[in-house]
């Protein structure tokens, strides 16, 4: 099973800044990685799939890029909205797999 | 517009079992894999199980494999919970998939039913 590993655990920062989200895979997945955004509460939402594509509604300040074992979700502007918790999921093979999330709070 | 909704979550002793549903609409049924996704109280994201467009293929994680099983028919999506353990306890999504090929995504999500299981 393919593992991913989420950095940070908590991201603590300000409206406006930029926010840069890591995910590490235990073994290449090629560009098969998707992120997520979740608020407390609230079902997932997918923001980016095949680690670049923005998914139906995602504002352009969300961007994803990488390949093989290390991708990146960056925000390039935080708004009140996006504080919430964020997973990253793979999709190279079965079993798919989530990281275990990376929590961004408001400083 | 994507429409999905669960039922059939509740409080089951260990040992029991439980069938969970989800009405689908907004988007051609038959020519999407879906999936059941859930989450344990204050923990992160598990992909449970998978079934083809067709229904003819399903997947399953080793933690539910050979208790649970998945089928669909017309719109509806369903998941039969056998011998049900405490680690099963947790928010179960329905999940619309998305890609063109096994594994896959997912692009659409319910809002979820939870599932304790308790003595």
């Amino acid at each position: 099973e393919i593992v991913l590993t989420q950095s940070p655990a908590t991201l603590s920062l300000s409206p406006g800044e930029r926010a840069t989200l890591s995910c590490r895979a235990s073994q290449r997945v090629s560009s098969y990685l998707a992120w997520y955004q979740q608020k407390p509460g609230q079902a997932p939402r997918l923001l980016i799939y095949d680690a670049s594509n923005r998914a139906t509604g995602i504002p352009a300040r969300f961007s994803g890029s990488g390949s093989g074992t290390d991708f990146t979700l960056t925000i390039s502007s935080l708004e009140s909205e996006d504080f919430a918790v964020y997973y990253c999921q793979q999709r190279f093979n079965w079993p798919c797999s989530f990281g275990q999330g990376t929590n961004l709070e408001i400083k | 517009e994507v429409q999905l909704l669960e039922s059939g979550g509740g409080l089951v002793q260990p040992g029991g079992s439980l069938r969970l549903s989800c009405a689908a609409s907004g988007f051609n049924f038959g020519a999407y894999a879906m999936s059941w996704v859930r989450q344990a109280p204050g923990k992160g994201l598990e992909w449970v199980s998978t079934i083809s467009g067709d229904g003819s293929i399903t997947y399953y994680a080793d933690s539910v494999k050979g208790r649970f099983t998945l089928s669909r028919d017309n719109s509806k999506l369903y998941l039969q919970m056998n011998s049900l353990r405490a680690e099963d306890t947790a928010v179960y999504y329905c999940a619309k998939t998305g890609g063109n090929a096994a594994p896959y995504y997912f692009d659409y999500w319910g809002q979820g039913t939870l599932v304790t299981v308790s003595s």
